[in-house]
């Protein structure tokens, strides 16, 4: 089955701690996101890529890195300089970046600090 | 930038009633506009999409409708069912963009009573 896998399901970060959260898809599309979801609130945009080598900020970059080596695969590293890290992190992948494609998303992944 | 409000919070309805939840955005360039249902630990999953060049678009239970004049869209869910029961979410994104930045808006928990 094509699709999205986050993994792990939960994570527990100590503090100063970096966590890396994978991020694997098989439906063969360029572009992918991710972006963080905070209770009662929307979803919010970290990173996003177009392309495999290439990738941009979205709204709260700050505390986050990533990188886009392979086309199936967006890990997005939460780095000690993220304060507030404890959140729900969603993947998603689309056909391409234009406007109008759909976006498909993974089961995401739990992080909380101990 | 972009914003996008959505109500209710919160929506309780009997089973077989009709649910509406309304969302309006500010960007007046936006022209894609996905809803997406979330389940309890599930990632978001797309149900209806309209661009708009069309003022209404339905699938089955589902519709929606766009008046670009007052920069809203709604959600119209009809003969309710208990596994309708989730969070929903509206989403706006631009043309001309370089990219499919989405934004969401704040969620609404529709709980569905048998």
């Amino acid at each position: 089955d094509g699709g999205i896998t986050q993994s792990p399901k939960y994570l527990f970060r100590k503090e100063g701690q970096n966590v890396t959260l994978s991020c694997e898809q098989n439906l063969n599309h360029d572009a992918m996101y991710w972006y963080r979801q905070d209770p009662g609130q929307g979803l919010r945009l970290i990173y996003y890529s177009q392309i495999v080598n290439d990738f941009q900020k979205g709204d709260i970059a700050e505390g986050y890195s990533v990188s886009r080596e392979k086309k199936e695969s967006f890990p997005l590293t939460v780095t000690s300089a993220q304060k507030n890290p404890t959140a729900f992190y969603l993947c998603a992948s689309s056909i391409t970046g234009a406007y109008d494609q759909p976006q498909h998303f993974g089961d995401g992944t739990r992080l909380s600090i101990l | 930038g972009e914003n996008v409000e959505q109500h209710p919070s919160t929506l309780s309805v009997q089973e077989g009633d009709s649910a509406v939840i309304k969302c309006t955005y500010s960007d007046s360039a936006s022209n894609y506009f996905p809803w997406y249902k979330q389940e309890l630990g599930k990632g978001p999953q797309l149900i209806i999409d309209i661009r708009s060049n069309v003022g209404e678009k339905k699938d089955q239970r589902i519709a929606v409708t766009l008046n670009k004049t007052a920069k809203h869209f709604s959600l119209h869910i009809t003969e309710t069912q208990p596994e309708d029961s989730a969070v929903y979410f509206c989403a706006a994104s631009a043309g001309g963009t370089s990219y499919g930045k989405l934004t969401f808006g704040q969620g609404t928990i529709l709980t569905v009573h048998p």
